[in-house]
C-alpha cells in the first residue's frame, strides 16, 4: 500500500516566523514529489515540486527532498497570514499518478 | 504556470437529472486528466483517470456508469454525473497533466455541485 503521511494539524506560527510542514512517503520508487496549498473552499495550487535529493528554493517556499530517509518537507520562511491553508504533499508513482497526503492545516498568527 | 479551466463553477439539479462538468487544459497540451471528489473537511479523492482517446480507469468504490468521463481531445475532458441524488453532492475538480516526470498535476478552480 502506498502511503504519503502529514501531520494533519493544526500547526500554528506565529506572522514573521518559518513555518515547516513535513511529510513522509512509503514508496521507495516515488520519483517526484509535489507541494498544495489548497485554501478552504477551493482547489489546490501547486507550489513547488522536487525530484532531486536536497533543497530547492522558490522566493520564500523551500522543498527539501531525502530520498534515503524517504523524507519531503517544505519551509515557508516569513509566514504571513495569506499562507494559512491546508498544505497537501504529494508522491508521484511509476503511472504519473499522485499520491497524496491527507493534508496539514497551517495558521498564521497576526 | 498551466492553467484549467473548469465549467461550471456552481450547478444546482434535481435529483434524478443528469450534470456534466467540463474540463480544460487552456495553455498545454493534458495526455491524463483526473477527477476527484472532495466533502467539506475531508481529503481529495481520486475517481478516474482519463487519457485521450482511451477509456478512463475509475478507482475502486467509484460507479462507472454514474460517473461517465470522456477525453476527446488533449485539451478537453467531460465528467457526466448521471442520475444525480443528493448524496452525489460535492465539490468535483479535476487536474490535467502532460505526464512528463517533471509535470505536475495542475487543478482547475472546481464544481461545486448541489442535488436537490
Amino acid at each position: 500500500q502506498k502511503e504519503v503521511e502529514q501531520n494533519s494539524g493544526p500547526l500554528s506560527v506565529p506572522e514573521g516566523a518559518i513555518a515547516s510542514l513535513n511529510c513522509t512517503y512509503s514508496d521507495r520508487g516515488s520519483q517526484s514529489f509535489f507541494w498544495y496549498r489548497q485554501y478552504s473552499g477551493k482547489s489546490p495550487e501547486l507550489i513547488m515540486f522536487i525530484y532531486s535529493n536536497g533543497d530547492k528554493e522558490d522566493g520564500r517556499f523551500t522543498a527539501q527532498l531525502n530520498k534515503a530517509s524517504q523524507y519531503v518537507s517544505l519551509l515557508i520562511r516569513d509566514s504571513q497570514p495569506s499562507d494559512s491553508a491546508t498544505y497537501l504533499c504529494a508522491a508521484s508513482d511509476s503511472n504519473y499518478q499522485l499520491i497524496w497526503g491527507a493534508g496539514t492545516k497551517l495558521i498564521i498568527k497576526p | 504556470g498551466a492553467v484549467v479551466s473548469q465549467h461550471p463553477s456552481r450547478v444546482i439539479c434535481k435529483s434524478g437529472t443528469s450534470v456534466k462538468i467540463e474540463c480544460r487544459s487552456l495553455d498545454f497540451q493534458a495526455t491524463t486528466m483526473f477527477w476527484y471528489r472532495q466533502f467539506p473537511k475531508q481529503s481529495l479523492m481520486l475517481m478516474a483517470t482519463s487519457n485521450e482517446g482511451s477509456k478512463a480507469t475509475y478507482e475502486q468504490g467509484v460507479e462507472k456508469d454514474k460517473f461517465l468521463i470522456n477525453h476527446a481531445s488533449l485539451t478537453l475532458s467531460t465528467l457526466t454525473v448521471t442520475s444525480a441524488h443528493p448524496e452525489d453532492s460535492s465539490f468535483y475538480i479535476c487536474s490535467a497533466s502532460s505526464e512528463t516526470r517533471e509535470s505536475p498535476q495542475y487543478f482547475g478552480p472546481g464544481t461545486r455541485l448541489l442535488v436537490l
